[in-house]
């Protein structure tokens, strides 16, 4: 089946800094979505992103289909953005698939 | 809109007892899934249903577990008897269609421990 992996594993920041995330994919995908899971263990939707660049306020996001990989950017980053973050797609002939996340700490 | 409702938040059991969750998908999604997620990794699909319909339960541990969503609305996951493995975070998600080009949204999950 698809592959996806998530990088870094883990990222620890000053509140204030900007990062990127990053999302490799094996296979071609109809859908890809980023979700946060915040310490509660809820995933909040951030980006549904099959293709292209999408903007949400200090949360940005590209997909590169052709090249099979996604990236999400937070700048000035807050406290409240800590938790993990996910990147889920679904392949051409198969169920959602999600990595193994980025685990992401802000200190204040 | 209301998002996706689970119940209970969290569940501590006994192995070899039974369990069972409830999830109300967004009014109108037709395609509602079951994952599990295990501590430390992301979600992995156990089952889903397409209104009343099974489309998919080929990760699902048939010998213990199972799910139905008899009015093609609410629906239920069983466990029975539940293993120390089953500990985990259950999500229950939907998305108005079955087709991928349709976002998933995920209600907050039920925390189960099995001692």
């Amino acid at each position: 089946g698809i592959q996806v992996e998530q990088s870094p594993p883990d990222l620890i920041l000053q509140e204030g800094a900007n990062s990127t995330l990053r999302c490799n994919f094996s296979d071609s995908v109809n859908n890809l979505q980023w979700f946060h899971q915040n310490p509660w263990g809820q995933l909040i939707n951030l980006f549904y992103i099959p293709s292209g660049t999408k903007q949400n306020g200090r949360l940005s996001a590209t997909t590169v289909a052709t090249e099979r990989y996604s990236l999400l950017y937070i700048s000035s980053s807050q406290t409240t953005d800590s938790g993990v973050y996910f990147c889920a797609v679904v392949p051409v002939v198969d169920d959602m698939r999600f990595g193994a996340g980025t685990r992401l700490t802000v200190k204040p | 809109e209301a998002g996706v409702a689970q119940s209970p938040r969290y569940k501590i059991i006994e192995k070899r007892q039974s369990v069972a969750f409830w999830c109300n998908p967004i009014s109108g999604h037709a395609t509602l899934y079951w994952y599990q997620q295990i501590l430390g990794q992301g979600p992995k699909l156990l089952i889903q249903f397409q209104n009343n319909g099974v489309v998919d339960d080929s990760q699902l541990p048939k010998d213990r577990f199972s799910a139905e969503r008899l009015k093609g609305v609410d629906s239920t996951l069983k466990i029975q008897p539940a293993k120390l493995e089953d500990s985990a975070v259950y999500l229950c998600a939907s998305s108005l269609f079955r087709s991928p080009s349709y976002e998933q949204y995920f209600g907050p999950g039920t925390r189960l421990t099995v001692t």
